[in-house]
């Protein structure tokens, strides 16, 4: 069965500071992969996928994602935190086998200190 | 933003009643599901759709069902809502011209069962 992990409930780094949250991933066959970001009372937001090629993906707001097959891993980064990125993060597989549905991780939440 | 209006917005009832929740779409994209959030659980898939009559159950499908007779509109049905059924539920579509795409989401929906 296709699933993501994201071993991290909380993740808290200091602004100005790299962050990064962490991602794994157990497929079969070449991974689809997915970030969204969600901001308190709001639905999930799109941020960068990983379909095929550069293993480096570079996203919305300056957020970007390391793709490593040997490690099965998608961690998202960011070179620089804001105090605006404090948000709840999602990892998503999406089923390539038939049904096409998004699997999504228990999501991280990131907090950013002034 | 995609077009996505999920409705209500909240939602109070009272236990043993029926409840309908509505996702409309005005993109035209073939697949929507019906997703619930839940604190330690991530989002997980209660149905989703691949097509007008084309239903299929996710992992979290007991107490609910489904119905898409237009392809704008999928709506999510607690035959007899209990207090577990209390959830922030979101719906999300996706185009199916090309499988790698993202998912889009709507703003959500606030259901406290009492």
């Amino acid at each position: 069965a296709q699933s993501v992990a994201q071993p991290e409930d909380q993740v808290n780094v200091a602004e100005g500071n790299p962050l990064t949250v962490k991602c794994t991933y157990s497929v079969s066959g070449n991974p689809y992969l997915f970030w969204y970001v969600q901001y308190p009372n709001r639905g999930l937001q799109f941020l960068l996928k990983y379909i095929t090629g550069d293993n480096l993906v570079k996203g919305s707001y300056g957020f970007e994602a390391e793709f490593n097959k040997s490690q099965t891993s998608f961690h998202l980064k960011k070179p620089s935190a804001l105090v605006s990125d404090s948000a709840l993060y999602f990892c998503a597989v999406r089923d390539m086998l038939g049904t096409y549905k998004y699997i999504f991780g228990t999501g991280t939440r990131l907090k950013v200190l002034a | 933003d995609a077009g996505i209006t999920q409705s209500p917005r909240h939602k109070v009832t009272e236990t043993g009643t029926p409840v309908t929740l509505r996702c409309h779409q005005t993109e035209n994209h073939r697949y929507m599901y019906w997703y619930r959030q839940d604190p330690g659980h991530g989002l997980r898939l209660i149905h989703y759709s691949y097509g007008v009559k084309d239903t299929d159950k996710g992992e979290v499908s007991d107490g609910y069902s489904v119905s898409r007779s237009k392809t704008e509109d999928f709506l999510l049905t607690l035959e007899s809502a209990t207090s577990s059924q209390t959830s922030v539920y979101f719906c999300a579509i996706s185009e199916s011209r090309t499988l790698n795409t993202e998912a889009f989401f709507g703003q959500g929906t606030r259901l406290t069962v009492v």
